[in-house]
């Protein structure tokens, strides 16, 4: 069956400029996830949202960074006033339910510059 | 708080030899454990995931780990390294009410010749 997918793969944007990233889960999937893959950091958990329950925000690096998930379906990563450290590889995950294996989508590139 | 040890940013194996990717964690509770292979430019692919059903949990392509929680560890292994096995691998975990899964910072696998 299809997997995750996000749109779109790469982005290029200026300073100062929102951009809006899209996850679409597995069909089914309760749980949905958004990290950040950076070279400095690493991976690191953003965000996560459990069927239509109000996300646990606390992982944000910023009040830049927002993220909503429609119908317990398609999410979408918001940054606003994107700054040369967002420069980073956004990936997004679903889960048939909480502590089951995480399903990772192909990632967006975002470039800052 | 979680966190994840992984021994060695870089391994190098000749093909047909051991490989062994080293893991330790740090949990309050009885973590789930995963390992994840990353292609380049590609998104986490789960290899295996330990989730207190048997210590020794085997995965695809030829992967397996074992859980020891007297030593904190889960580390990586193939008996025989193959050149398509070069790529980076991630160990995590997950519990404690974390809602994210909490990544190691990376093992980068090479193959020789």
């Amino acid at each position: 069956g299809a997997g995750v997918s996000q749109s779109p793969s790469n982005k290029v944007t200026e300073k100062g400029k929102d951009v809006e990233l899209r996850c679409d889960p597995i069909s089914g999937h309760t749980a949905l996830y958004w990290y950040r893959q950076s070279l400095g950091q690493g991976l690191e958990f953003l965000i996560y949202f459990q069927g239509n329950s109000a996300p646990d925000k606390s992982g944000l690096p910023s009040d830049r960074f927002s993220a909503e998930r429609t119908g317990g379906s398609v999410s979408t990563l918001t940054i606003q006033r994107t700054q040369q450290e967002d420069s980073a590889v956004y990936l997004c995950a679903s889960s048939s339910a909480p502590e089951r294996e995480q399903y990772f989508g192909p990632g967006t590139r975002l470039t800052v510059t | 708080a979680q966190s994840v040890t992984q021994l060695g940013s870089h391994v190098s194996v000749s093909e047909g030899a051991l490989v062994l990717l080293r893991c330790n964690y740090s949990s309050s509770v009885p973590p789930y454990l995963f390992w994840y292979v990353q292609y380049p430019n590609q998104g986490l692919q789960l290899l295996l995931k330990y989730t207190s059903a048997a210590t020794l949990v085997k995965g695809i392509n030829g992967f397996e780990a074992e859980f020891k929680k007297s030593e904190t560890s889960f580390h990586l292994t193939k008996p025989s390294a193959h050149m398509s096995d070069a790529a980076e691998y991630f160990c995590a975990v997950m519990g404690g009410g974390a809602d994210g899964l909490t990544f190691g910072k990376g093992t980068h696998l090479i193959i020789q010749p």
